[in-house]
């Protein structure tokens, strides 16, 4: 049973530019989340995606958003890039939004290093 | 707005010694707890959660935390460290079902634990 596959790996970029970081959910899984950690800091949530729609969203600007594709996949983009964007993105994938009395398990890929020069 | 706390950035404890990290949170309601751990270039790893009930969970590799409603605090505890625990632990707060920031981790800032032989 794959888990939460990302890709790519490692990614360099320059100031200004965009980018597109892909994830695959744990097989079974139908919502994903991204988060961004920069170094020496504790994730922090960007938006989460459920029936290929974005269901939450924490504190970051416009210059992030995101895809859910049919298969559950999703991807997340950012434009403009600023050196502040360099950090660790990690997605996490989950089944559904679960109902009143239990709260659905989070399982996170092993990220996506971005550096932005 | 949930938040977490860790108070110590960095804990160096002796192979065979006992654990504790501290985990402070702030939320209104019930909250939905958790700790992770991140080994260098990995993702986060679940070690054990809290949702209601026994307030003292047991975890995988033998963690165990406490919930504390009146310090509002859920400490992660290990009786005797090995080398491989050596890692960046987080402690998360996840908002309960129902409420508006469901299915959104919110991460402290990590604790460094290092290992000596």
């Amino acid at each position: 049973d794959a888990g939460v596959t990302q890709s790519p790996t490692h990614l360099i970029k320059t100031r200004g530019q965009q980018v597109t970081l892909r994830c695959s959910p744990k097989s079974g899984h139908d919502t994903v989340s991204w988060y961004q950690q920069a170094l020496g800091q504790g994730p922090q949530f960007i938006f989460q995606y459920y029936e290929e729609e974005e269901r939450q969203r924490g504190n970051f600007p416009d210059r992030f958003s995101g895809h859910q594709f049919p298969n559950y996949s999703s991807e997340l983009n950012v434009n403009a890039l600023l050196l502040g964007d360099s950090a660790l993105y990690l997605c996490a994938s989950s089944w559904g939004l679960a109902g009143e009395s239990s709260y659905n398990e989070q399982f996170f890929g092993p990220g996506t290093r971005l550096t932005v020069l | 707005a949930q938040s977490v706390t860790q108070p110590d950035i960095h804990i160096t404890v002796s192979e065979g010694a006992s654990l504790e990290l501290r985990c402070n949170y702030s939320y209104g309601a019930t909250p939905y707890l958790f700790w992770y751990v991140q080994s260098p270039g990995q993702g986060l790893q679940l070690l054990l959660k809290y949702f209601s009930g026994d307030t003292l969970v047991q975890g995988i590799k033998g963690f165990e935390a406490e919930f504390k409603r009146s310090q509002s605090s859920f400490n992660l505890r290990k009786p005797s460290v090995h080398w491989s625990d050596a890692a960046e632990y987080f402690c998360a707060v996840g908002g309960s079902a129902g409420g508006t920031s469901y299915g959104k981790l919110t991460f402290g800032q990590g604790t460094i634990l290092t290992v000596h032989p």
